[in-house]
């Protein structure tokens, strides 16, 4: 079956320590992008990539990387620099038509809550 | 720069009642607009999109939405709520940069629905 992958489900951090989520898509998308959802806020756009090898900052990327090395694959770095990490992560790909890059239509996964103890 | 608002953040309806969750978009073209469903701890499910034509779309699930350019709207409708579905609601604009595609979301509605 086609879909997105999150992994671990849940992952607990110390403080000052790096974590990395995994994110995994074999819907042979184009695009990849990493939200944080936190209660009453939405979802906010951490990082998105349209290409392999390319990414650009998205809302609040402060304290946060990515790397986009396959077009499968979008992990999410979350530093120690990231003063409030404790979230619910939602990483989701797409494939937008080339006639127009607006329909961003995309998939999500599970998610991973990430919380710091 | 486009963004949405959902000005209610929290709606509790009757089962069997009708339903209508507000959207409110800020885009300087003509938009690509989202309604994403999401239960507690998971993902988001696409619910339905307008891109052109019809203003107004069915989705699944028994939902429907109307775009109203004049007024910048994208309500989602249901005439008969569910206990099932009962979660929360998200609505999104996508946009394109010119180097990269994103969807923008609103703040969420979350929806209760009592017996």
């Amino acid at each position: 079956d086609g879909g997105i992958t999150q992994s671990p489900k849940y992952l607990f951090r110390k403080e000052g320590q790096n974590v990395t989520l995994s994110c995994e898509q074999n819907l042979n998308h184009d695009a990849m992008y990493w939200y944080r959802q936190d209660p009453g806020q939405g979802l906010r756009l951490i990082y998105y990539s349209q290409i392999v090898n390319d990414f650009q900052k998205g809302d609040i990327a402060e304290g946060y990387s990515v790397s986009r090395e396959k077009k499968e694959s979008f992990p999410l770095t979350v530093t120690s620099a990231q003063k409030n990490p404790t979230a619910f992560y939602l990483c989701a790909s797409s494939s937008p038509p080339r006639t127009d890059y607006r329909n961003t239509e995309a998939f999500f996964g599970q998610g991973t809550r990430l919380t710091v103890v | 720069a486009q963004s949405v608002t959902q000005p209610d953040i929290h709606i509790t309806v009757s089962e069997g009642a009708s339903l209508e969750l507000r959207c409110n978009y800020s885009y300087g073209a003509t938009p690509y607009l989202f309604w994403y469903v999401q239960s507690p701890g998971q993902g988001l499910q696409l619910l339905l999109k307008y891109f052109s034509g019809d203003t107004l779309v069915q989705g699944i699930k028994g939902f429907e939405a109307e775009f109203k350019r004049s007024q910048s709207s994208f309500n989602l409708r249901k005439p008969s709520v569910h206990w099932s579905d009962a979660a929360e609601y998200f609505c999104a604009v996508g946009s394109y940069t010119g180097t990269a595609s994103k969807l923008t979301f609103g703040t969420g509605t979350r929806l209760q629905v009592t017996l």
